[in-house]
């Protein structure tokens, strides 16, 4: 079974705090997505990256970084959090077949 | 770029009844659809997709159809069931291999017994 395990299920953070948001995958996948859940928004993609160091800026990168410095790994840094990224953010995985593997998702709340 | 809307964004059916959930895309090159489905506090996970040079896809109770030419997709569920209350969610990609997924908005689907 693929499993894509994201570091934290909830998240606290203050107005103007760092955060990581870290996300591992055991199945040796190239490709690893970001996703944030907005109810009435569906998933929308973040950054994606398709090899190590190598990333895409997705539909809403603005306020986010990315970081994949091992291929299992991706990580989602939110430099200055602010309360409109108050949100879900799902985590995904591929091989070149088409299904993406989520994770259960981490859930910011940023006050 | 992609844009995919999606409705109802709520349906209520009958144990046994079907459901249909409808998206439409705006990218004629798109040639990759897929649909996830998430329970309650879980995962999304993939139900079922579809590519470009089909038409039609089944798989026991669910089925998808695909119109070109309309650029709009359809999930069906017959004999629906209470595990299948869920959110859905259809998305569109211009790539083989899906890398930039387009979902849309969702549907919440109940299912009364």
């Amino acid at each position: 079974d693929v499993k894509v395990t994201q570091s934290s299920r909830y998240l606290v953070k203050r107005t103007g705090e760092k955060v990581f948001l870290e996300c591992v995958q055991d199945m040796d996948h190239e490709n690893m997505f970001w996703y944030r859940q907005d109810p009435g928004l569906g998933l929308r993609l973040i950054y994606f990256s398709y090899d190590v160091k190598m990333k895409e800026k997705g539909d809403i990168p603005e306020g986010y970084s990315v970081s994949r410095e091992k291929k299992e790994r991706f990580s989602l840094i939110l430099e200055s959090a602010s309360t409109n990224q108050t949100s879900m953010y799902l985590c995904a995985s591929r091989i070149n077949t088409g299904e993406l593997f989520f994770g259960e998702g981490s859930r910011l709340t940023v006050l | 770029g992609e844009n995919v809307e999606q409705h109802p964004s709520t349906l209520s059916v009958q144990e046994g009844d079907s459901a249909v959930i409808k998206c439409t895309y705006s990218d004629s090159a798109s040639n990759y659809f897929p649909w996830y489905k998430q329970e309650l506090g879980k995962r999304p996970q993939l139900i079922i997709d579809i590519r470009s040079n089909v038409g039609e896809k089944k798989d026991q109770r669910i089925a998808v159809t695909l119109n070109k030419t309309a650029k709009h997709f359809s999930l069906h569920i017959t004999e629906t069931q209470p595990e299948d209350s869920a959110v859905y969610f259809c998305a569109a990609s211009t790539e083989e291999y899906g890398n930039k997924l387009v979902f849309g908005a969702g549907t919440i689907l109940r299912v009364k017994s």
